[in-house]
């Protein structure tokens, strides 16, 4: 089944303490994207890559990082949670042809205390 | 900069009836996709539909249909003989078709199904 799989699907952690949100897609898809919603605002986008080893800023990048080391992977990274990243990450991917728009996986609920 | 802007934080239906959700977008681009999305309370996003901005035909999918205002800058998707299962957050969604790196999302339509 063609997917984008993202773990964990929930998190609670301390500020200051480093996380990483996992993402992986099986579709071969050159273009990978970070996002999260929060209500009122939509989703954002934090980062994307549009293959590997190409990375760039997206809408809000500050307080994360990515990594594109294989074309399927695409992990963010917290170095140093803090309260406001509290929110509902969603990994995303896309094909190089953008007509069909991305393909989500199922969402990361995290929490910063 | 584009903006999407969805005005209706929230609609209701009643079931088997046809609801319409707004959606206008700002952009100077001339080429570009257009999406609705919805996630259900299980938070998934789904891709509804899908609008090509150099086509002039309404997109259609089943019970959902689009109407593409392209100069008019509207872009509202109809949902036709409504039914519980499409209770959800709806997300009109805007993308470049030249490097398009990213989908512009507006604040989302909540639509509730009533029996």
């Amino acid at each position: 089944e063609a997917q984008v799989t993202q773990n964990p699907r929930y998190l609670i952690t301390v500020t200051g303490k480093k996380l990483t949100v996992t993402c992986s897609q099986n579709m071969n898809h050159e273009y990978m994207s970070w996002y999260r919603q929060d209500p009122g605002l939509g989703l954002r986008q934090i980062y994307y890559s549009m293959n590997v080893e190409v990375t760039d800023k997206g809408d809000v990048p500050e307080g994360y990082k990515v990594s594109r080391k294989e074309k399927r992977n695409f992990p963010l990274i917290l170095e140093s949670p803090s309260p406001n990243q509290t929110s509902l990450y969603f990994c995303a991917s896309r094909a190089r042809n953008g007509g069909y728009g991305y393909t989500f996986g199922s969402g990361t609920r995290l929490t910063v205390v | 900069a584009q903006t999407v802007t969805q005005s209706q934080p929230e609609m209701s239906v009643q079931e088997a009836e046809t609801v319409t959700l707004s959606c206008t977008y700002d952009t100077s681009e001339n080429n570009y996709y257009l999406f609705w999305y919805k996630q259900p309370p299980s938070r998934q996003m789904i891709l509804v539909i899908r609008q090509e901005a150099y086509k002039q035909q309404n997109a259609t999918e089943n019970r959902f249909s689009v109407n593409f205002q392209k100069a008019a800058k509207s872009f509202s998707l109809k949902i036709s003989d409504s039914q519980l299962g499409d209770t959800a957050m709806y997300f009109c969604a805007f993308m470049k078709r030249r490097y398009g790196n990213k989908l512009v999302f507006g604040a989302g339509t909540i639509l509730r199904v009533k029996s």
